[in-house]
């Protein structure tokens, strides 16, 4: 069984640029949540998707997109990046919504983002 | 929303000693409770968790308890071990909604 992977392991941008993030869930998993995780913080929900749809959403701007693919892999987008959006950004796969009553998840390794 | 605190948000244990980390939630419907470690420089692994049906669950080193009326959860590491050391998360979520994480209890296991 292959767990979540992540790529790139880490990226280095400038103010105002956009980065694509990529994560691969775990097998037999349809459900994919991006966090946040600011240096010394628990990870922060971004959105989450299940079957290619967007299911739930944190309280982030509108630049920050992301897409399921029907192999249940996800990206997340960042446009017009700014200075705090320097964090760790984690991926985490879960067996699916409906399928499940609790909402186990297991996390990739994430992606570092500098942004000067 | 829900809201979850955790303390203490460092803790430093002899070598052996037992160690434990206490959160509390504040949405009544939430109904899984998973525990994270976190090593530096990787993502968090989960390493146990609780359902709002049952009130204690032991693996091996590490137990969990959850009093919902209090709305309390707590990690027990006994026979702390040098790898032990990493940053530990509770979180808690319900059916369908995202994990609420705690902001994490850095453990040091002193030699």
């Amino acid at each position: 069984e292959t767990g979540v992977t992540q790529s790139p392991t880490h990226l280095i941008k400038t103010r105002g640029q956009q980065v694509t993030l990529r994560c691969s869930s775990q097998s037999g998993h349809n459900t994919v949540s991006w966090y946040q995780q600011a240096l010394g913080q628990g990870p922060q929900f971004i959105f989450q998707y299940y079957r290619e749809e967007e299911n739930g959403r944190g309280n982030f701007p509108p630049r920050f997109s992301g897409l399921q693919f029907p192999n249940y892999s996800s990206e997340l987008n960042v446009n017009a990046l700014e200075l705090d959006d320097s964090a760790l950004y984690l991926c985490a796969s879960s067996p699916g919504l409906a399928e499940i009553s609790y909402n186990e998840q297991f996390f990739g390794p994430g992606t570092r983002l500098t942004v000067l | 929303g829900e809201n979850v605190e955790q303390h203490p948000s460092t803790l430093s244990v002899q070598e052996g000693d037992s160690a434990v980390i206490k959160c509390t939630y504040s949405d009544s419907a939430s109904n899984y409770f998973p525990w994270y470690k976190q090593e530096l420089g990787k993502g968090p692994q989960l390493i146990i968790d609780i359902r709002s049906n049952v009130g204690e669950k032991k693996d091996q080193r590490i137990a969990v308890t959850l009093n919902k009326t209090a709305k309390h959860f707590s990690l027990h590491i006994t026979e702390t071990q040098p790898e032990d050391s990493a940053v530990y998360f509770c979180a808690a979520s319900k059916r369908g909604d995202k994990i609420i994480f705690g902001k994490g209890t850095r453990l040091h296991i002193l030699p």
